[in-house]
């Protein structure tokens, strides 16, 4: 079985553009989960989507968006991107949105110049 | 002060020894998680744990409610054994019950 996948794995956009970066869920999962993780800080929650609904959201500027397809895939949007968006953004799965376990991707590293 | 705070930041040990990292957290829980995220990125997912102690080959994870604390030993430590260790918590409010995570202990064995 396929675990979280996400693409791309790296990513250099300069600062204003925009970027989309894609996660595919355990198959079965519904429940996925987007985290923003600075150089040598622990991840920070930006998303999670249940159902194609948002159902949590982190302290993160409008800027930042997202959405999940019917397949459960979902996609996280960055508009106008800063020097301080240069992050490693992980996915998580999870079955529902309770105390089921969570399973990470590798994640997309993305810089910012 | 951060929800989840762990300690020791960075952890230098020889081959063989044996290891604690500790996790402290403020708010009321589910349930607790040990990480281990490698150089590459990617985090694996080591414990899940709500009470007691769990055990899975050299590693051993325990938590105690009333204290809000919790520990990741490894026993018998070896070089493969270094990466980053973080310790997440999801939290009862909300209902996203989200992961807040540590900043993660960096952990090097030298052989």
């Amino acid at each position: 079985d396929a675990g979280v996948t996400q693409s791309p794995t790296h990513l250099i956009k300069t600062r204003g553009q925009h970027v989309t970066l894609r996660c595919s869920p355990i198959s079965g999962h519904k429940s996925v989960s987007w985290y923003q993780q600075v150089l040598g800080q622990g991840p920070q929650f930006i998303f999670q989507y249940y159902e194609k609904e948002e159902r949590g959201r982190g302290n993160f500027p409008d800027r930042f968006s997202a959405r999940q397809f019917p397949n459960y895939s979902s996609e996280l949007n960055v508009n106008a991107l800063l020097l301080g968006d240069s992050a490693l953004y992980l996915c998580a799965s999870q079955l529902d949105t309770g105390i089921a376990e969570a399973f990470f991707g590798q994640g997309t590293r993305l810089t910012v110049v | 002060k951060n929800e989840v705070e762990q300690s020791p930041q960075n952890l230098t040990a020889q081959e063989g020894e044996f290891i604690t990292i500790n996790c402290s957290y403020s708010v009321g829980i589910s349930a607790l998680h040990w990480l281990q995220q490698h150089p590459g990125g990617g985090i694996v997912s080591l414990f899940m744990l709500s009470s007691g102690k769990k055990k899975h080959g050299r590693l051993i994870a325990t938590i105690n409610i009333q204290e809000k604390h919790s520990s990741l030993h490894i026993t018998a430590s070896h070089p493969r054994d270094s990466a980053v260790y973080i310790c997440a918590v999801r939290s009862l409010k909300g209902s996203a019950r989200q992961l807040t995570f540590g900043s993660g202990t960096q952990l090097t064995v030298l052989p």
